[in-house]
């Protein structure tokens, strides 16, 4: 399994919005709705952010919001705060208990 | 508050076993509704899933990583423990591991709960 494609960084300035994509293939994202979205601060646990494409864990923010058409899965950070600079990675299952793929990772900075 | 810590050795020679151990605390680790994984992610590349293990000792592997990769559990000491054999530079990476649950309202065993990961380093 390759990799799902995302963006190597984004940014945007405080309050604004920003969209982090996501792409598979008929495999994975375009198969299954088992999309989670991860944020990393440096030094870090991950923290899962988005589940099930678009639902939150209690404690997220609603200004974190996921989505996804056909092959493409997106995370969009709402209002954007100094805190959400971070890496953001996707994550799919791919069909078996052994396939999972991760997204290649993104670097979100606020200006 | 579940909390998960990996430890081990950070440099490992080549053709060696690269061991390191999750501690797990928060979390009874013998629960049917949590199944633990190790995932690792070499510098400047995506995160590469190895593999998990159920309370049961059952393991899946990635297939790539399956010929050198054990996996085990020790439920006792709420710990469990990744080894990878004959490691080449290849191995290098930042390892992480990760309790896989479901999630409120879905049916999917999502990894919700990660270490802070521990760096890994192949080397002579």
């Amino acid at each position: 399994q390759s990799a799902l494609t995302q963006p190597r960084s984004v940014s945007g300035s405080l309050g604004q919005s920003v969209t982090i994509s996501c792409i598979g293939s008929s495999s994975d994202v375009g198969a299954y709705d088992y999309v989670s979205w991860y944020q990393r601060h440096p030094g870090e646990a991950p923290k899962v952010i988005i589940y099930d494409v678009n639902k939150r864990p209690s404690g997220v923010p609603n200004r974190f919001s996921g989505s996804k058409f056909g092959y493409r899965a997106s995370l969009t950070i709402s209002g954007l705060q100094a805190e959400d600079e971070a890496d953001y990675f996707c994550y799919s299952f791919a069909g078996s208990y052994y396939d999972v793929i991760f997204g290649g990772g993104t670097k979100l900075t606020v200006l | 508050q579940v909390q998960l810590q990996e430890s081990g050795p950070g440099l490992v020679k080549p053709s060696e076993t690269l061991s390191l151990t999750c501690a797990v605390s928060g979390d009874p680790i013998n629960s049917a509704s949590s199944y633990w994984t190790w995932i690792r992610q070499p510098a400047g590349k995506g995160l590469e899933w190895i593999g998990r293990v159920y309370t049961s000792g059952s393991t899946n592997y990635n297939p790539s990583l399956a010929r050198r990769v054990i996996i085990s559990i020790d439920t006792s000491k709420k710990q469990f423990s990744l080894k990878v054999n004959s490691v080449t530079a290849a191995d290098t990476a930042v390892y992480y591991c990760a309790r896989e649950s479901p999630l409120r309202g879905s049916d999917y065993f999502y990894m919700d709960v990660w270490g802070k990961g521990t760096p890994v380093i192949v080397s002579s």
